[in-house]
């Protein structure tokens, strides 16, 4: 059974940072590619990043661009999500997903 | 990217009655790459449909997927009191993943 466990969330101020992890079990990690995927309070799903099985390659929504950053460890079946210069409108819940698999989420504050 | 459009945007609906939701793209969802979600307040998202028609381990068979490269379908056949919640239609075959922006299921 594919899981997905993410952590890190919390209450940031603006400007802060932030790390997300994603721990995988239940599939070959190593295999497939990755997303993170974020709903902010009230609102719809919005796709974050992509990175592929290798880390070869990257994408980025362009509202996180230039300061989210994507990465995983396949030897430690994990996914990571570095957040920097947070701002109010990060404010969201995070899914790390394993198409079409989510996990439960962490929930990401930016407030003063 | 794939521009996915969900209707209606609300359905008020009796217990016991059929939901017909709909999703369509603006061009074609390859290999069927098309996922249904259920989410009920304060929950993740719940895997309900992948592949445009199979469903996810543990739902019950009164939901059903369907349709093909630009239009699909999330039908429920008889609604239980469970069953009223938000539903996302999302692709995942091509980059970047797109979402509907969502069909509430009410209870009328």
């Amino acid at each position: 059974e594919v899981q997905l466990v993410e952590s890190g969330g919390g209450l940031v101020q603006p400007g802060g940072s932030l790390r997300l992890s994603c721990a995988a079990s239940g599939f070959t990690f190593s295999s497939y590619s990755m997303n993170w995927v974020r709903q902010a309070p009230g609102k719809g799903l919005e796709w974050v990043s992509y990175i592929s099985s290798s880390s070869s390659t990257i994408y980025y929504a362009d509202s996180v661009k230039g300061r989210f950053t994507i990465s995983r460890d396949n030897a430690k079946n994990s996914l990571y999500l570095q957040m920097n210069s947070l701002r109010a409108e990060d404010t969201a819940v995070y899914y790390c997903a394993r198409a079409p698999f989510w996990g439960k989420g962490t929930t990401v504050t930016v407030s003063s | 990217e794939i521009v996915l459009t969900q209707s209606p945007g609300t359905l008020s609906l009796s217990p016991g009655e059929r939901a017909t939701l709909s999703c369509r793209a603006s061009q074609s969802v390859s290999s069927s790459y098309l996922a249904w979600y259920q989410q009920k307040p304060g929950q993740a998202p719940r895997l309900l449909i992948y592949g445009a028609s199979s469903r996810a381990t543990g739902i019950p068979d009164r939901f059903s997927g369907s349709g093909s490269e630009t239009d699909f379908t999330l039908t429920i056949s008889r609604l239980e009191p469970e069953d009223f919640a938000v539903y996302y239609c999302q692709q995942y075959g091509s980059s970047p993943w797109t979402f509907g922006q969502g069909t509430k299921v009410e209870i009328k």
